[in-house]
């Protein structure tokens, strides 16, 4: 069964402070990986989107990371601000041109306080 | 250019009512996507639209269903609401060409509906 798994659930930092968030999955056959931040009461907002052949992938203060080997992908946020603070999801597609599934992590809620 | 937009942003409805969703596209879009967010449940795919053809569609019962427009536009239909479809149903657009969402294709989301079923 596909499966996306994050983790932490939620997780606490003070502002300037670096953190990571895990995504691990048993999706396949894998077609993307994709990071959303989500506000309180708004739409998600893409990321990063990451195909089987990209490691690593930047966007501003975030940073993400794919080991298509092990199925583990990471979201490094450098020097958090206060407007950091949102749920983080990870979305992996499997599948073709002929058909694919969206397999979606419950979130990571993450608050940056002063 | 305008963002995903999503009508009404709140409604209320009683179990047993139907209601119906509607979804602007980015100008030039011609993928709509739909879910259903729920904080237990989290994100859930519902269906697809491109070029006026379900592509792809989740898990759900046949009292969801959709159309897309020739001008892109998009509505989704609830028939017969339960009170578990509370949720923010949110719509997405893309350019996504054949591959749909398996491919690299940004997407972008509205700011959803919040229904309650009462």
């Amino acid at each position: 069964k596909n499966q996306v798994e994050q983790s932490p659930q939620s997780l606490i930092i003070l502002e300037g402070k670096n953190c990571t968030l895990q995504c691990n999955y048993t999706v396949s056959p894998f077609s993307n990986l994709r990071w959303y931040k989500q506000d309180t009461g708004r739409g998600p907002v893409s990321l990063t989107i990451m195909t089987f052949s990209e490691n690593t992938k930047s966007n501003g203060r975030y940073t993400a990371t794919l080991d298509a080997d092990t199925k583990q992908s990471s979201l490094h946020i450098t020097a958090s601000q206060l407007s950091d603070s949102a749920s983080y999801i990870c979305v992996v597609s499997a599948g073709s041109n002929s058909g694919y599934a969206l397999n979606f992590g419950k979130g990571t809620s993450l608050l940056v306080t002063p | 250019k305008a963002g995903v937009t999503q009508t009404p942003r709140y409604l209320i409805k009683t179990r047993g009512q139907q209601v119906t969703l509607s979804c602007s596209p980015i100008s030039g879009h011609r993928s709509v996507s739909w879910y259903q967010q729920t904080p237990g449940q989290g994100l859930q795919f519902l269906f697809e639209y491109f070029s006026e053809t379900q592509r792809n569609k989740g898990n759900f019962p046949g009292r969801f269903s959709g159309r897309q427009f020739s001008n892109s536009r998009s509505e989704m239909n609830v028939s017969t609401l339960e009170l578990g479809d509370s949720a923010l149903y949110l719509c997405a657009s893309s350019l996504g060409q054949i591959s749909g969402l398996a491919g690299p294709y940004e997407q972008y989301f509205g700011p959803g509906t919040r229904l309650t079923v009462t």
